[in-house]
């Protein structure tokens, strides 16, 4: 089945330390946005890539980085974790930019950080 | 105020009983509203979406959606436990090229059997 894969499903790490945190898809979609959630709080947009094009959102911290070397990849850098950087993090895609607002979730990756 | 508020619950029913979901907004450019089902551990889904005010219906859910309140409704008939899940709202103002959708913190669910 065509779907959104995260990896890893889990991550642990210590303050300070980077991680980064992928996502592959294949719906072939052009577009690809990352997500971070926090406990019982909204989905909160820090990026989104249309095609190669990279768009971040204002409030997004400079901690946090991507890269899409390919259609299929993406990849969430996160330069040096502080205790509130501790989320899930959940890749989504969709087919275009706009339109009705049809994203696909992967299943998320759950940052801990100690 | 936030553009998009959701009673977050938890909200507890014993399964077979009618379910409301709500969200209210400010923004009157908001055009597309859709309802995300989040099972605990897992990302999002879509659930249904709606671009008019009216009903959507699907199945055991109806999707309602209200202009002139700024209300919409997400409705479940007859749950089941297996609906248990936290429900989001979203909504996405009309520019053809707009990507971000605004997001509710959602409502927990639980049905009992």
């Amino acid at each position: 089945d065509a779907m959104v894969i995260q990896n890893p499903r889990y991550q642990v790490t210590q303050f300070g330390k980077p991680v980064t945190l992928s996502c592959s898809q294949t719906l072939n979609h052009n577009v690809m946005y990352w997500y971070q959630q926090k406990s019982s709080q909204a989905p909160k947009l820090l990026f989104h890539y249309y095609d190669k094009d990279f768009n971040n959102e204002a409030d997004t911290p400079d901690n946090f980085q991507s890269r899409r070397p390919n259609t299929s990849f993406c990849f969430l850098d996160i330069r040096s974790p502080g205790l509130g950087d501790a989320a899930m993090y959940l890749c989504a895609t969709s087919r275009v930019r706009g339109g009705a607002g049809e994203l696909f979730f992967g299943e998320g990756s759950r940052l801990t950080v100690l | 105020q936030k553009e998009v508020e959701q009673d977050p619950g938890p909200l507890s029913v014993p399964e077979g009983a009618i379910v409301s979901l709500n969200c209210t907004y400010s923004n009157s450019a908001f055009q597309y509203f859709m309802w995300y089902r989040q099972y605990s551990r897992k990302g999002p889904e879509l659930l249904m979406y709606t671009y008019s005010s009216g009903n959507k219906e699907d199945g055991r859910f109806t999707a309602q959606v209200d202009k002139s309140s700024k209300y919409i409704s997400l409705f479940i008939r007859d749950s089941q436990p297996s609906d248990s899940a936290t429900y989001l709202c979203a909504m996405k103002d009309g520019g053809g090229s707009n990507y971000k959708l605004t997001f509710g913190k959602g409502t927990l669910l639980t049905v009992n059997p």
